[in-house]
């Protein structure tokens, strides 16, 4: 599985915007880039997922680098309840294959 | 709509007893996988079930194996229980498996599995 890359943690003020990114340099043409997040006590859960344009949802944006090298989640105004581990995944389909999970980066909300 | 259901929450079992942890996927979902995450860590995949077969497995010892029933849900099993394998035990259920599929898998919260 190709490996991505993500900054342990980061902090964000609420209502402002977070900017998480990813480095992926050794994706593949058929990898598809998938975000989930995992609050605490909980299980993982679905954000967003792309394969090379730019993606929208109500939950966030992904942006994708017109390499595909990288890539940034995007949410427009933090609350508090997006204070999680956020993990980013490369997947060669857009479900069934098994998603392999790195250490993620813990995003810190300050109200 | 109920999503993924685990049980039970918690448990506490003796190294070298056998444990046996259960899923319900979410509704309209006929794919289950499990996933193991130690503290502090990522989780880590174990199986996936479709059509009640094992479809792929990951990383693990034959100590862990699985089942899934005609109604979609599923079963964890481990034998000789290790302290290593204190952990949160995740199912995660989708729709299919393969590439025409729906997109995301739904994640339970997961039992607590400590060994003493």
């Amino acid at each position: 599985d190709a490996k991505t890359t993500q900054p342990n943690s980061m902090e964000s003020n609420e209502e402002e915007p977070v900017h998480l990114p990813c480095n992926h340099s050794t994706i593949s043409g058929t990898d598809y880039i998938h975000w989930y997040r995992q609050l605490p006590s909980q299980g993982p859960e679905y954000v967003i997922h792309g394969l090379t344009s730019n993606v929208n949802n109500r939950m966030a944006s992904l942006a994708i680098a017109e390499d595909r090298k990288s890539s940034t989640l995007i949410l427009h105004r933090a609350t508090l309840r997006d204070a999680a581990v956020y993990y980013c995944i490369l997947s060669p389909l857009p479900s069934g294959s098994r998603l392999t999970f790195g250490e993620g980066t813990q995003l810190t909300v300050n109200p | 709509d109920a999503g993924v259901t685990q049980s039970p929450t918690h448990l506490i079992k003796t190294r070298g007893q056998q444990v046996t942890l259960r899923c319900s996927p979410k509704s309209g979902h006929d794919t289950v996988s499990w996933y193991q995450q130690a503290l502090g860590q990522g989780p880590q995949f174990i199986f996936q079930y479709y059509e009640e077969e094992e479809r792929q497995r990951g990383n693990f010892p034959d100590r862990f194996s699985g089942h899934q029933f005609p109604n979609y849900s599923s079963e964890l099993n481990v034998n000789a229980l290790l302290l290593g394998d204190s952990a949160l035990y995740l199912c995660a259920s989708s729709f299919g498996t393969g590439q025409f599929r729906n997109y995301g898998y739904t994640f339970g919260s997961g039992t607590r599995l400590t060994v003493v």
